[in-house]
């Protein structure tokens, strides 16, 4: 079974710029979150979606990240306009509903964002 | 203060040796502790839940005190593939929510 996968592996953009980046979750898995460690800092969590609904965007840094699931399939990170303090890894991970919070969250290996 | 605090490390050990990580966390409402493993620029993995009786899985054992909020991972008979960052991490809420909160991870390298 595939794992969780994220495009591109590695972004490099000018501040000002727009990226996005894309997670593809496993199948039949309902949650989906993404996460992002900046350099020096602990992962961070970012939002939580449930199929195509935000359950929780409270990790959003600010309204330059715009998150999206249509479909409840793949899910978008759009960050516009970059500035050079978005720079980090942007983990996704996804797992499955039920379990009382003790469902495993399986990461993908994350997008390398770099803004000069 | 941080929700999750461990020591960075490094953790320096030779193979076969005994290595305990502690970690302690701030919200008294946390419902779900984790030890996650990641590889130099690679993902976390799951390495193994933390349950109030403790549990063990093969050479890993990982205890919780929910009283002082603490968590703690021993490895026995350490080998050189378990060198990596182990991140302790929470889950901030009970239910079926799942928003991890990562610590900053404690480095181990297994030596020769």
């Amino acid at each position: 079974e595939a794992g969780v996968t994220q495009f591109p592996s590695h972004s490099v953009i000018e501040k000002g710029q727009t990226v996005t980046l894309r997670c593809d979750p496993i199948s039949g898995h309902d949650n989906l979150y993404w996460y992002r460690r900046v350099m020096g800092k602990e992962i961070k969590f970012l939002l939580h979606f449930v199929k195509e609904s935000k359950q929780d965007e409270s990790g959003m840094p600010n309204n330059r990240f715009l998150a999206e699931r249509t479909g409840g399939t793949y899910s978008t990170l759009k960050v516009q306009p970059a500035e050079l303090e978005d720079s980090g890894v942007y983990f996704c991970a996804s797992s499955q509903v039920g379990g009382g919070g003790k469902e495993t969250q399986y990461f993908g290996p994350g997008t390398r964002l770099l803004v000069l | 203060r941080k929700e999750v605090e461990q020591d960075p490390g490094p953790f320096n050990v030779p193979e076969g040796a005994t290595v305990a990580f502690n970690c302690t966390y701030s919200n008294s409402a946390s419902q779900s502790f984790f030890w996650y493993r990641q590889d130099c620029r690679k993902e976390p993995k799951l390495l193994m839940s933390v349950y109030s009786s403790g549990n063990e899985d093969g050479r890993f054992t990982a205890q919780l005190n929910r009283a002082s909020q603490y968590i703690s991972l021993l490895i026995r008979d350490s080998k050189l593939s378990d060198s990596a960052t182990y991140l302790c991490v929470v889950n901030r809420h009970g239910g079926s929510q799942g928003n991890l909160i990562f610590g900053k991870g404690t480095k181990l390298s297994v030596k020769p």
